[in-house]
């Protein structure tokens, strides 16, 4: 079946640093639509981005994202990192096999800026 | 987008009793589904519901233990039936408006579950 995996737990860095978490993924199917969801504390987790075709760069709130097939992979990054980007920070690859939209998430990472 | 609000937003209940948490879309969804999160790890998809059949559950998770109802396109309500300390976490329901697979999921505000 699907499976997503983000290596990092935890992420901490300084401010003004750039960020990258990875996430890579697995699926039989060819065309695969993957999310990153924010989770602040004490909200709901919420679309950050999601991906286009291969290849192609998707921007949002100064994140950006590729999917690249050929590595299976589709990591979240930012130029400088600010305080308020502390949060949990899930991959999720949305089910092609039964159309549902059931997504499998990342085991997530924890990133934690500081100042 | 879709709205969607969740009742209680959090309990505490004792060992072996049963719970009810309610959620409602403000508007139609064809399917519902339900996460379960322990502190700050992964979302576990529990089950998908759609409106007039029995939900679909992920590996780990019983009909028995975690009955799902969802007898119309707004509403849906999961049950932890004898509840255990290991099922102290946060349980969210979430949907997405129209059917496409690259579809936006949208999140409740989740449901903060204590069991003693």
């Amino acid at each position: 079946g699907d499976s997503v995996t983000q290596t990092e737990g935890l992420v901490t860095l300084t401010e003004g640093l750039p960020v990258m978490l990875n996430c890579t993924y697995q699926t039989i199917y060819s065309n695969p639509f993957l999310f990153w969801y924010v989770h602040y504390l004490n909200e709901s987790p919420r679309l950050l981005l999601k991906s286009s075709t291969d290849n192609k760069r998707t921007e949002h709130q100064g994140f950006h994202a590729t999917l690249h097939k050929s590595s299976s992979s589709f990591h979240l990054q930012k130029s400088s990192a600010q305080l308020s980007d502390s949060a949990l920070y899930y991959c999720a690859l949305s089910d092609r096999g039964t159309n549902t939209g059931k997504l499998t998430f990342g085991d997530g990472t924890v990133l934690t800026v500081k100042p | 987008s879709v709205l969607l609000y969740q009742k209680p937003n959090r309990d505490i209940c004792q060992s072996g009793t049963s719970l009810k948490i309610q959620c409602v879309a403000d508007s139609q969804v064809v399917s519902m589904f339900w996460y379960q999160q322990f502190q700050e790890q992964s979302l576990m998809l529990m089950a998908t519901a759609n409106e007039g059949s029995e939900a679909t559950y992920e590996s780990g998770f019983t009909k028995d233990k975690f009955p799902i109802s969802r007898p119309n396109l707004t509403f849906s309500t999961l049950t932890v039936n004898n509840a255990r300390p290991g099922d102290s976490s946060i349980y969210f329901c979430s949907s997405r408006p129209g059917t496409g697979v690259y579809a936006e999921q949208f999140f409740g505000p989740g449901t903060r579950l204590t069991v003693l």
